[in-house]
């Protein structure tokens, strides 16, 4: 099965910070890679899809690159309501797998 | 507005059974895709199914394979998950969710606790 990987576990930064979380999967699965954002007590709520696409309502300064092995979720400008676990997952084939997600914090 | 309601889970012994539901309204369900996605308490999110839009592909990750059984009633709009021989490391919130084409799951129910004691 395919494995996937988010760095950092978890990361701290300051509001206005460029964000960048790393998902890699152990073999290729093209661009078949969805992120989603889960707030503490809350539904995770997908924000990308096809590791580029910018699910409808999501503020645009989420936005999401990669094929192949490795994809990025970027944040450009993290603001307070960002404080959440980010979760990758692959869905080519199954298993569809998540990676083990990333918690971000404000610093 | 799309909605998907989860419902059945409660406390249950282990080597118990139980059957989860979820409804769907808002959008044309037989043309989603769905599957159930669970959390134990303070961990991540773990895949556990899929089902096609007509019910004809099914996934199991390998964790409750020959233990859960995924099924859709599109007549009723709703999804199941037949989950049986319940160990405590099955304790979680199940979710349901969808989509129609992309791949990734557009819609997420609000989640059902499933709790695993004696």
């Amino acid at each position: 099965d395919i494995q996937m990987t988010q760095s950092p576990s978890s990361l701290s930064a300051s509001v206005g910070d460029r964000v960048t979380i790393t998902c890699r999967a152990s073999q290729g699965i093209t661009r078949s890679l969805a992120w989603y954002q889960q707030k503490p007590g809350k539904v995770p709520k997908l924000l990308i899809y096809a590791a580029s696409i910018l699910e409808s309502g999501v503020p645009s300064r989420f936005s999401g690159s990669g094929s192949g092995t490795d994809f990025t979720l970027t944040i450009s400008s993290l603001q307070p309501e960002d404080v959440a676990t980010y979760y990758c997952q692959k869905y080519n084939n199954a298993p569809r797998t998540f990676g083990q997600g990333t918690k971000v914090e404000i610093k | 507005q799309a909605q998907l309601v989860e419902s059945g889970g409660g406390l249950v012994k282990p080597g118990g059974s139980l059957r989860l539901s979820c409804a769907a309204s808002g959008f044309t369900f037989s043309d989603y895709y769905m599957g159930w996605i669970r959390q134990a308490p303070g961990k991540g999110l773990e895949w556990v199914s899929y089902i096609s839009s007509g019910g004809t592909v099914i996934y199991y990750s390998d964790s409750v394979k020959g233990r859960f059984t995924i099924s859709r009633d599109n007549a009723k709009n709703s999804l199941y998950l037949q989950i049986n021989s319940l160990t405590a490391e099955d304790t979680a919130v199940f979710f349901c969710a969808g989509g129609p084409t992309s791949g990734a799951f557009h819609i997420w129910g609000q989640g059902t606790t499933v709790t695993v004691s004696s």
